[in-house]
């Protein structure tokens, strides 16, 4: 069965700390993603991944870096937490699809991150 | 600007009848929509996905059909249940990413 894993359902920070979430894909996906997700608002692309060392920006990526050393692992990184940053956020993996076109997306449970 | 627009208000349904919810999107050309469910606390598991050149898609007690004229999608539960209720995405393609809708909360009353 499908499973893609994050370290933490929860995490309680302090403003100016430097946050890791990691995730987790058991499915030999080529594509991973990290969204975030605010009430009123659809899930909002930070950064994606097509390939282990790639990354790409998405369409919020200020105040995030993301690291992808293997195939199976996308950390995103919050280099110097602030209190706008507290969401939830989640990860996705697909697999590679002809042409480049986005293919259906499995999810994380999801870190609900506060920053104080 | 572009947009991809779910009802914000939760749509409440008696057990047993149909739901629809609508997805409407403007300045997208998307080749696909896809409709996914997401329960409180979890992420968003995939449901259906249909194409520009597909008018309807059915599974189960779900349907998905798509207007690529009127820029709409409508997804259809039929016979209702309690275990239905959940925020239901619907989420379409561009330049190689999914944009995604905010989002209807559905609830399904016994």
């Amino acid at each position: 069965d499908v499973k893609v894993t994050q370290s933490s359902r929860y995490l309680v920070k302090r403003t100016g700390e430097k946050v890791f979430l990691e995730c987790v894909q058991d499915m030999d996906h080529e594509n991973m993603f990290w969204y975030r997700q605010d009430p009123g608002l659809g899930l909002r692309l930070i950064y994606f991944s097509y390939d282990v060392k790639m990354k790409e920006k998405g369409d919020i990526p200020e105040g995030y870096s993301v690291s992808r050393e293997k195939k199976e692992r996308f950390s995103l990184i919050l280099e110097s937490a602030s209190t706008n940053q507290t969401s939830m956020y989640l990860c996705a993996s697909s697999p590679a699809s002809g042409g480049g076109s986005t293919d259906t997306q499995y999810f994380g449970p999801g870190t609900r991150l506060t920053v104080l | 600007s572009q947009k991809i627009e779910q009802n914000s208000e939760a749509l409440n349904i008696q057990e047993g009848k149909t739901a629809t919810l609508t997805c409407n999107y403007t300045n997208y050309s998307p080749a696909y929509l896809q409709w996914y469910r997401q329960d409180p606390g979890r992420g968003p598991v995939f449901l259906l996905l249909i194409r520009e050149n597909e008018k309807e898609k059915r599974k189960e007690r779900l349907k998905v059909t798509f207007d690529t004229t009127l820029k709409q999608s409508l997804f259809h539960i039929t016979a209702s249940q309690p275990a239905d209720s959940a925020t239901y995405l619907c989420a379409l393609d561009s330049n190689y990413q999914l944009i995604w809708g905010a989002g209807t909360k559905l609830i399904i009353k016994p």
